[in-house]
């Protein structure tokens, strides 16, 4: 059985300041991992993805994640966060069995909100 | 390219009914899901079908819910009765085969009275 946390359900954090998501997971075998985002009244947008290799990932508008085997950890950041980054982040965990199994499992996600 | 399209946006519907929810995926995806979203049990997946082929069906959904994929660019999503329990957006996602990114649509915000 799969699972994937996110530990911290709401982050405030200033405009231009730094940001970081902690997402742990548990899953014996080979993983992929993934971030996505929800702004509100919309559907998930993909943010980036690891697999494998450099265990540091980048992703779009300036995030960036980083795997962690010893951790079972994949945790996001942002080095100056903006207004718009305002949304709930997704860790998700996808399995590898043989092929890449399409089905992801949810962390809790976290509601960022940026303030002026 | 289009996105993954839903209709409705917004669906209200009483204790009883019947609804089906419609869902069109990213042109040329193999993958197809859908998802509850609620606050309390967060994302939770319904279906997945893989090539029109169901692959998963959520078990604590089968009794009232059923999906279906009757082509390759168009499924659906019936809840049949409905209950207000079932109050909560339906998420739909695809994805191409050989990769594990999902796009997703809007999401149908569904109220059951």
């Amino acid at each position: 059985t799969q699972t994937v946390s996110q530990s911290d359900a709401h982050v405030t954090v200033f405009e231009g300041d730094s940001v970081e998501l902690r997402c742990n997971y548990s899953y014996g075998g080979s993983i992929y991992l993934s971030w996505y985002i929800q702004h509100h009244g919309h559907g998930l947008q993909f943010l980036l993805k690891y697999y494998s290799g450099n265990p540091v990932v980048q992703g779009v508008n300036g995030f960036e994640a980083e795997f962690s085997k010893s951790d079972s950890s994949f945790h996001l950041r942002k080095a100056s966060v903006h207004w718009s980054d305002s949304a709930v982040y997704f860790c998700a965990l996808s399995m590898w069995t043989g092929g890449l199994s399409g089905k992801l499992t949810f962390g809790e996600g976290t509601q960022v909100t940026v303030i002026s | 390219d289009a996105g993954v399209t839903q209709t409705p946006r917004h669906e209200v519907a009483e204790k009883g009914q019947t609804i089906i929810l419609k869902c069109e995926p990213v042109s040329g995806h193999n993958d197809l899901f859908w998802y509850r979203q609620t606050k309390i049990q967060g994302l939770e997946l319904l279906s997945y079908f893989r090539s029109k082929s169901l692959m998963e069906d959520g078990g604590a959904f089968k009794d009232r819910f059923k999906a279906e994929m009757l082509n390759s660019s168009f499924s659906t999503l019936k809840i049949q009765p409905t209950e207000p329990k079932d109050s909560a957006v339906y998420l739909c996602a695809s994805s191409h085969r050989d990769y594990a990114e999902q796009f997703f649509g809007p999401g149908t915000r569904l109220t059951v009275l």
